[in-house]
């Protein structure tokens, strides 16, 4: 158990609205990453935190904005949700300092937008 | 640029049967990490092994093994005697040793039904 949790787990919104998640560690990794699930399409990047107020863009990082302001907590928002981002999106965290080190995932948030 | 191909989308086996599970990757790298997770049906991303590009002694961990061959860029993954908890979908993904921030490259993944 690599300590991660997700909130909200599960949400309904609509087109336009804006929406937060959150991500929370507890063992204080300095890498955290967003992904997201669609079918087809298997899991991709969206943003990733290297350090408090440290982040970077991922493969499909439009219409997404992250902040870091503590170690343990990666927020992602949608600043005004559209249908496309109907989508299930997990949180990770890199255990180690090797840029290859396994990754591990928090359970997921599962978002309609309506 | 780097990839990874999970060709099966869908594999359904019977009980007890042995599946394979295939994965096929590209990449310029001289250094990188292989894995594979597994989501259940209850959603979680479970990590199973990961490999690194020098070491290509396959590894076995109970029912699963997993088979590194560079030769063909592949990293197959084994269930012998599958189970019906064994359903689920296999991600292979991809990590190159220089690449900023190393993203996880996955594959689209295999649906696989273990029925009884």
């Amino acid at each position: 158990d690599a300590g991660i949790t997700q909130s909200p787990r599960h949400k309904v919104t609509e087109t336009g609205t804006p929406v937060t998640l959150r991500c929370h560690q507890t063992e204080n990794h300095r890498y955290m990453y967003w992904y997201r699930q669609d079918p087809g399409h298997g899991l991709r990047l969206i943003h990733y935190s290297y350090g408090v107020k440290d982040t970077d863009k991922g493969e499909v990082s439009d219409g997404y904005s992250v902040s870091r302001s503590k170690t343990e907590d990666f927020l992602l928002t949608l600043e005004s949700a559209t249908s496309s981002q109907t989508s299930v999106y997990f949180c990770a965290i890199r255990e180690g300092r090797s840029s290859t080190d396994t990754q591990y995932f928090g359970p997921g948030t599962r978002l309609t937008v309506l | 640029a780097q990839k990874v191909t999970q060709a099966q989308t869908e594999i359904s086996v019977v009980e007890k049967e042995d599946v394979t599970l295939d994965c096929v990757y590209e990449t310029r790298d001289t250094t990188y990490y292989l894995f594979w997770y597994k989501q259940p049906p209850s959603g979680e991303l479970v990590f199973l092994i990961r490999r690194n590009s020098f070491d290509e002694q396959n590894e076995i961990s109970g029912r699963y093994s997993w088979n590194f061959q560079k030769s063909t860029s592949s990293f197959n993954f084994t269930i012998t005697a599958s189970q019906v908890v064994d359903s689920a979908v296999y991600f292979c993904a991809l990590s190159e040793a220089n690449q900023a921030g190393t993203a996880l490259i996955f594959g689209k993944g295999t649906t696989l039904s273990v029925s009884s």
